[in-house]
């Protein structure tokens, strides 16, 4: 049984400040990494995505990725009030086409506070 | 623009009665899948299809019935055997493979009083 862990939160920082949220999951062969984000009430957006290990950065947002370790985190950096949300962390298998290993499974999700 | 609708939005009903919530897509995916998400929870897959006439169980699955009749369609009927149905529902499409997204539609949150 794959499972994805994220810290519920709350996460609380100051405006300006760098958000860090973590994930890890005990599947070896999961192959790629998705970070979401929702607002209370909305459906998920996708904010990053991620397959090799690393860093990956798209504006204010940096996705980690350490396949050793087991573990993913976005980075936010200049927190701002419209990035208080819940971060859903979501990851798929090697099976692609085909099979539950394919499909994307998610953490609980962290909740994010930026504070002005 | 391309995209994924659901609707109702919000739908109320009757414990007891069968309800279908609809998905439509027009992003030209090949797979559709059906989540439910609790407050404070995570998202759980119910069904996912990867091809037309075909769909496969998740991992909460009973209570729940999918068809898969058109490319663009994925319709959940949530029937009386669910035992607790009041949930956000949220129906998502991807184009398939390993690094694909996916997308989502705006939800329909369900009341069963």
């Amino acid at each position: 049984q794959k499972e994805v862990e994220q810290n519920s939160g709350p996460l609380s920082v100051p405006e300006g400040a760098i958000a860090s949220l973590n994930c890890t999951y005990s599947d070896r062969g999961s192959q790629s990494f998705f970070w979401y984000r929702q607002y209370s009430g909305k459906s998920p957006e996708l904010i990053m995505s991620i397959y090799s290990n690393g860093d990956k950065e798209d504006g204010r947002f940096t996705a980690q990725l350490n396949k050793a370790s087991q573990y993913v985190s976005l980075l936010i950096r200049d927190s701002q009030p419209s990035d208080s949300a819940t971060y859903l962390c979501g990851l798929k298998g090697a099976g692609g086409y085909g099979g539950s290993q394919g499909n994307l499974i998610f953490g609980k999700g962290t909740k994010l506070s930026v504070k002005p | 623009d391309g995209g994924i609708t659901q609707s109702p939005k919000y739908l109320f009903r009757k414990e007891g009665q069968n309800v279908t919530l609809s998905c439509e897509q027009n992003l030209n995916h090949d797979a559709m899948y059906w989540y439910r998400q609790d407050p404070g929870q995570g998202l759980r897959l119910i069904y996912y299809s990867q091809i037309v006439n075909d769909f496969q169980k998740g991992d909460i699955a009973e209570g729940y019935s999918v068809s898969r009749e058109k490319k663009e369609s994925f319709p959940l009927t949530v029937t009386s055997a669910q035992k607790n149905p009041t949930a956000f529902y949220l129906c998502a499409s991807s184009s398939g493979g390993p690094n694909s997204p996916l997308h989502f539609g705006n939800g329909t949150r369900l009341t069963v009083t």
